[in-house]
Parts: C-alpha cells; structure tokens; sequence
C-alpha cells in the first residue's frame, strides 16, 4: 500500500510566523501535489512537483512556496502565516492517475 | 481559466435508491477523471476512475459515465446503503507544461436516509 505521511496533524501558528509543512510518500511517486480545503470550495490546488527540484504552481499559490529535495519528500512553506491561511492542507503523491493522499494537517493561524 | 464544475452541492437520498452526481470541465484536452470518497475526518480516497478513451466503466454498485463532447462526467450508486454517506468529489486532469495536475470539483455531499 502506498503510504503518504504529514509530518504534523494540528498546527497552531501566529500570524507572521514562518510555517513548514513536510510531507513523505514511500513508493517512488514522481508526483507530488499540495492541496488546502475549505468546506463548500473542495480541494484547491497550491502547488505541485513532477520531479526533483521541479515545481508548478497550482490555482491558488500566493503566500506558499514548495521545495522537493528529495524524490519522496515534498515541503509547503507559508512565508509569514496569515489568518486566511486558516485552513486542511493536503498532501498527495501520484505515478500516472490517482491520487494517494495524507492524512492531512489543519493549521490555525491566530 | 480551467475548472469543473460538480451538481449537487448536498443529496439526500432513501436508503436502497440510486444517487447521481455530475461534473463538467473546460479543458478539452483532459484525458482522465478520477471520483473521490472522503469520509468525516479521513482522507480523500479513490473510489473509481475512468480515462478519455472509454465512456463507461463501473465497480459493483459504482459506475462513471463520460460524454466528452459535452465534456461532462457522472457518478451513479445503485441500491445505496447507510456506508455510502459523505463527501464526493469529482476530478480532471489538465496537461501542465511536463505534468498533468488534477483540478477537483467542490464536491457533493451525500446523505443515505434509512
């Protein structure tokens, strides 16, 4: 089974802080993508990344920025945390089609 | 820009009917389309899933019909069951440069009433 790890389920942030969101995946995923969901706009896409060192952005990428280091490790980086950026973050990794998603992280920013 | 649209917002339906959810999309280059089940308080997971080369496959009591000159897309449970509720949310892919990124719909919130 494929298994797509979020480093931390909860966070609770203030408003200016620096946020790192670190996500694992343990099958050689090329893919990798970050999601925020918020109830009636479904799952919006942050970023993604089809490679090492590669990245695009998605629909909604002001205020993040990503790195992919590593094959399997893909980080979500809030550069100074705003309240709106209140929110589920979700990680997903795939190889051609479907999507393995983490449990995800909810972070508050106060 | 790309999107896709997903109807209902919420469905309720009797326990043993059929539930229909439908989507559309804008990118007429988008070759496969996922449906996703989330449960309260678990992750999106992969319920079916059909490529643009086909127009129907289905799973047991789960089907996805696609019209890809009309560029829209359906989900059917049959004979439905109390387990069937949550969240769905319908997906498309969009050719992105190398990649291909997955646009979700805002999904439909089904509830089974026994």
């Amino acid at each position: 089974d494929v298994k797509v790890t979020q480093s931390s389920r909860y966070l609770v942030k203030r408003t200016g802080e620096k946020v790192f969101l670190e996500c694992v995946q343990d099958m050689d995923h090329e893919n990798m993508f970050w999601y925020r969901q918020d109830p009636g706009l479904g799952l919006r896409l942050i970023y993604f990344s089809y490679d090492v060192k590669m990245k695009e952005k998605g629909d909604i990428p002001e205020g993040y920025s990503v790195s992919r280091e590593k094959k399997e490790r893909f980080s979500l980086i809030l550069e100074s945390a705003s309240t709106n950026q209140t929110s589920m973050y979700l990680c997903a990794s795939s190889l051609r089609g479907g999507l393995f998603f983490g449990e995800g992280s909810r972070l508050t920013v106060l | 820009g790309e999107n896709v649209e997903q109807h209902p917002s919420t469905l309720s339906v009797q326990e043993g009917d059929s539930a229909v959810i439908k989507c559309t999309y804008s990118d007429s280059a988008s070759n496969y389309f996922p449906w996703y089940k989330q449960e309260l308080g678990k992750r999106p997971q992969l319920i079916i899933d059909i490529r643009s080369n086909v127009g129907e496959k289905k799973d047991q009591r789960i089907a996805v019909t696609l019209n890809k000159t009309a560029k829209h897309f359906s989900l059917h449970i049959t004979e439905t069951q109390p387990e069937d509720s949550a969240v769905y949310f319908c997906a498309a892919s969009i050719r992105y440069s190398s990649a291909s990124k997955i646009i979700f719909g805002s999904g439909t919130r089904l509830s089974i009433r026994p």
